[in-house]
């Protein structure tokens, strides 16, 4: 089971540009969020979405968008990145009765 | 959503048992209490989760006093493949589309394993 692929691994992209992270998994979940990881910051939930088609903003929403058109999928884009976006992100689902969420291994995005 | 407080580093040597405790004053009664773990390089893993009183499994235990306001992750016998940090997470477990299972993760105690 490959649980949850986040593409692309490691990315630079130029500031002003416009990028999608994907995120697919394949165990079901309804829930499936998206994280960035800075360096003395922790986690930090930038869009969640509980169930297809419904979408929620987390802590640090501004400059990303998300959609959820199907149940495996939850894409995040940037559609004008800054230098300050640059992040490891993080893309999770979780279980029917909450009690796992599962991580994929992340991108590394530079902002240039 | 309850937030949590949780140190932010500890240091152990290989073998001892390593106890973080994490504070979550406002707790509200249909939250849970769940533990994650993360390597560098790697995303959070589950560990344990728990209500009340005790919960163990075969990498750690969680103890819960009654009034919940707190919880202690207790890992036994520490070796150097357990350094790496450790998230606190409090909220209720339920989600029905329109909810806010949330799932907020703090920064974490990072743990260093000394030889």
């Amino acid at each position: 089971t490959a649980g949850i692929t986040q593409a692309p691994t490691s990315q630079i992209l130029a500031a002003g540009r416009s990028m999608t992270l994907r995120c697919t998994q394949d165990m079901r979940h309804n829930a499936m969020y998206w994280y960035r990881q800075d360096l003395g910051l922790g986690l930090r939930l930038i869009h969640y979405s509980n169930t297809a088609g419904t979408t929620g903003k987390g802590e640090v929403p501004d400059g990303y968008s998300v959609s959820r058109a199907n149940t495996d999928d939850f894409p995040l884009t940037l559609a004008s990145a800054v230098p300050s976006q640059t992040s490891v992100y993080f893309c999770a689902s979780s279980d029917p009765t909450g009690t796992e969420a599962f991580f994929g291994q992340g991108t590394r995005l530079t902002v240039v | 959503l309850a937030k949590t407080t949780q140190p932010i580093s500890m240091d152990s040597y290989e073998g001892q048992e390593v106890n973080i405790t994490c504070s979550h004053n406002n707790i509200a009664t249909n939250d849970y209490i769940t533990w994650y773990q993360q390597f560098p390089s790697q995303g959070p893993r589950f560990i344990i989760q728990g209500y009340k009183t005790k919960v163990t499994n075969e990498v750690a235990s969680l103890f819960i006093p009654a009034d919940r306001k707190s919880s202690t992750l207790s890992l036994p016998r520490v070796s150097l493949s357990d350094t790496a940090v450790y998230y606190c997470l409090v909220g209720d477990r339920s989600y029905s589309g329109a909810g806010s299972y949330q799932l907020t993760f703090g920064k974490g105690t990072k743990l260093s394993v000394i030889p």
